[in-house]
């Protein structure tokens, strides 16, 4: 039961160029949505997160994009940076609860 | 800057044996989780604490999963007769404060290694 859905496994990106990682949920009762960045061996990092009564939240140069009808949303980190390579999971809540994540994107930034 | 820490970082154990996982949220969080991420698997949901009881369960967290919040500072998870499927690395997550915001805080992770 795949409530929350990243269909990219992998992504390579140039550096100082734009990052795009997508992500898409089923449910929709879902109203939080989190982005989590990953190291090996080490725990999930909050990132950036958003509403569902918003459509748009940037934090420097992570911006996070709602589309409801869609069922999507999507990161943008630009410029990408080397050390923006990690792990990308999304994540979705439902009224707070627990916090259901997707199968994660590897980003890797090529210098 | 406030952490949630984990111990150990890693156990290997024997199938069978009882294990305990300790973790320390970070002490003004009011909710408690765990959640566990099989090798090359996603990171999936376990429990939630709140109160001083589970407030969610994933179907994962059989009977031989506990919880315990023993001292107002520790979260441990026991699995009381580890299974060679119980190998993964397992999060300690809190959150709240004093406003739930959906942000949880995870901890480094200890692995679990079941032989």
């Amino acid at each position: 039961d795949q409530q929350v859905k990243q269909n990219s496994p992998s992504l390579s990106v140039q550096e100082g160029r734009i990052s795009i990682l997508n992500c898409d949920y089923t449910n929709s009762m879902f109203d939080y949505f989190l982005w989590y960045k990953k190291y090996p061996a080490e725990g999930p990092t909050f990132l950036i997160s958003i509403s569902s009564i918003k459509d748009k939240n940037e934090d420097g140069r992570f911006t996070v994009f709602l589309n409801k009808s869609a069922k999507h949303l999507s990161l943008h980190i630009v410029p990408s940076q080397p050390g923006d390579s990690a792990v990308y999971f999304c994540a979705a809540s439902e009224a707070g609860e627990k916090l259901t994540f997707g199968t994660g994107t590897r980003l890797t930034i090529i210098p | 800057e406030p952490e949630v820490t984990q111990t150990p970082s890693h156990q290997v154990t024997q199938m069978g044996q009882e294990v305990i996982l300790r973790c320390v949220p970070i002490s003004n969080h009011l909710y408690f989780y765990w959640y566990r991420q099989i090798l090359g698997q996603k990171v999936e949901f376990l429990v939630s604490f709140y109160n001083n009881e589970i407030s969610e369960k994933s179907e994962i967290f059989d009977d031989q999963f506990s919880v315990e919040r023993p001292d107002g500072s520790n979260f441990t998870l026991k699995i009381r007769s580890t299974k060679l499927e119980d190998s993964a690395m397992y999060f300690c997550a809190s959150s709240g404060g004093t406003t739930y915001t959906g942000e949880l805080f995870f901890g480094e992770g200890s692995r679990l290694t079941v032989l």
